[in-house]
């Protein structure tokens, strides 16, 4: 069975653009969850959709948004870039409600 | 609400020995306690989780202790390998209308030859 899969891998951007990246979740999972890592804040949640509704939103200021489509793959948007956004986005989904969720290898986003 | 920290933010163990990573959360909300292994330049990959009702669960060459009482969590791995080199993180995951993962700050492992 074919893992997460996160693309872009690795983005450059200009403080103000915006960005899309991508997840495709495993194939049967319903529940895809982003997370933000950085070297300072560790791994922090985003959001989580289940069944193209957001169910979960962790403390991030609203030009981070998500959507996920009726085949379960998601997208997540980032507006007007800041330096600060820079980190590894990670996906990951999940059957449901398991405690087991499968990571993607994550998109690299820098900020410049 | 919930914070899950880590003891110790590296630990440097001889290959063939056993290692512990310790780790400990701030309140009884999580539902679930989950250890993660996260290798340079991939994804962080499941080890195993343990209930909140349970104290311990083994698998393959893991084994992970909740000591509720003093809230703390551990992952032992027996016969460490050099493969095991990694960053590890604890969750701990509430199912409640707040269900998401809290991670701890990591502990990077090293195995020494």
């Amino acid at each position: 069975k074919a893992g997460v899969t996160q693309t872009p891998r690795y983005l450059i951007k200009t403080r103000g653009q915006q960005v899309t990246l991508s997840c495709s979740p495993i194939s049967g999972h319903r529940s895809v969850s982003w997370y933000q890592q950085t070297p300072g804040q560790g791994l922090q949640f985003l959001f989580e959709y289940f069944s193209e509704t957001q169910r979960n939103k962790g403390n991030f200021p609203g030009r981070f948004s998500g959507r996920q489509f009726s085949n379960s793959r998601s997208e997540m948007n980032v507006s007007t870039l800041e330096l600060g956004d820079s980190a590894l986005y990670l996906c990951a989904s999940s059957w449901g409600t398991a405690a087991e969720q499968y990571f993607g290898p994550g998109t690299r986003l820098t900020v410049t | 609400g919930e914070s899950v920290g880590l003891h110790l933010p590296t630990l440097s163990v001889q290959e063939g020995d056993n290692s512990i990573i310790n780790c400990a959360y701030s309140n009884s909300a999580s539902d679930y306690f989950i250890w993660y292994k996260q290798e340079s330049g991939k994804g962080p990959q499941f080890i195993i989780d343990i209930r909140s009702n349970m104290d311990k669960r083994q698998g393959q060459r893991v084994t992970v202790l909740l000591n509720k009482t003093v809230k703390h969590l551990s992952l032992q791995i027996a016969a460490t390998q050099p493969g095991d080199s990694a960053v590890y993180f604890c969750a701990g995951l509430s199912e409640g209308s707040a269900r998401q993962l809290t991670f701890g700050s990591g502990t990077q492992l090293t195995v020494l030859p």
